[in-house]
């Protein structure tokens, strides 16, 4: 099965600032979909960008935006002018095309700084 | 739409009681997923279901976890017996093939 590996499990970032969360996987597909989720306190498990792996060009939603390299598996969420809302647990999310599955990384917990 | 519901949000049990957690996915989607979170081992998926049929079971932690998924509309995660490091938050997922995965709220469960 692939597995999703998430390095950090801890980042702090400033009020405004930037933040990079990194995640790499490890597949021998060459089809495939990979997500970021957010889960704040509350539990809930929020969507927050998506990418196919057939598209070169880096999927971005508003202040988050993801730095997809193919070839080296690597799929980093970066996180612009952070607010302290962004403060949760990161997931990243690996979806076989083939099989339908979705295995997620351990997670990185964000704390934002005011 | 509701989302996908589960049933109960919070499970106190003692140890070797059997418990059940229940999960209704969304309508129209064809494939459901149980996840398992801890503080140690992250999100890890336990069991998926593509069309009411199980495709991977690999991850359920021993024979004391079973999974159904009866019908469309309804699916269960049995732990019999229970033992305190069965404690976890445990959710159920559903989606479309390829598309967005939508959570439960989970269910936060104490073995004691």
């Amino acid at each position: 099965a692939q597995t999703v590996t998430q390095s950090q499990p801890e980042m702090s970032v400033q009020e405004a600032e930037t933040v990079t969360l990194s995640c790499t996987y490890d597949t021998s597909e060459s089809d495939y979909y990979l997500f970021w989720y957010k889960q704040p306190p509350s539990r809930q498990m929020i969507l927050v960008i998506r990418q196919e792996a057939y598209k070169q060009q880096n999927a971005t939603e508003n202040r988050f935006s993801v730095n997809f390299q193919k070839a080296a598996k690597s799929f980093s969420l970066k996180i612009s002018d952070s607010q302290l809302g962004d403060a949760a647990m990161y997931f990243c999310a690996y979806s076989s095309y083939n099989n339908n599955d979705m295995r997620f990384g351990a997670g990185t917990r964000l704390t934002v700084k005011p | 739409d509701a989302g996908v519901i589960q049933s109960p949000r919070h499970e106190v049990t003692e140890m070797g009681q059997e418990v059940t957690l229940r999960c209704k996915p969304i309508s129209g989607h064809n494939s459901l997923f149980w996840y398992r979170q801890t503080m140690m081992r992250g999100l890890e998926l336990l069991i998926y279901f593509n069309n009411n049929v199980p495709i991977d079971d690999s991850g359920m932690p021993e024979d004391r976890f079973s999974a159904k998924m009866p019908n469309a509309s309804f699916s269960t995660l049995k732990i019999q017996p229970s033992e305190p490091r069965d404690s976890a938050v445990y959710f159920c997922a559903s989606r479309r093939e390829n598309e967005k995965l939508f959570f439960g709220s989970g269910t936060q469960l104490s073995v004691l």
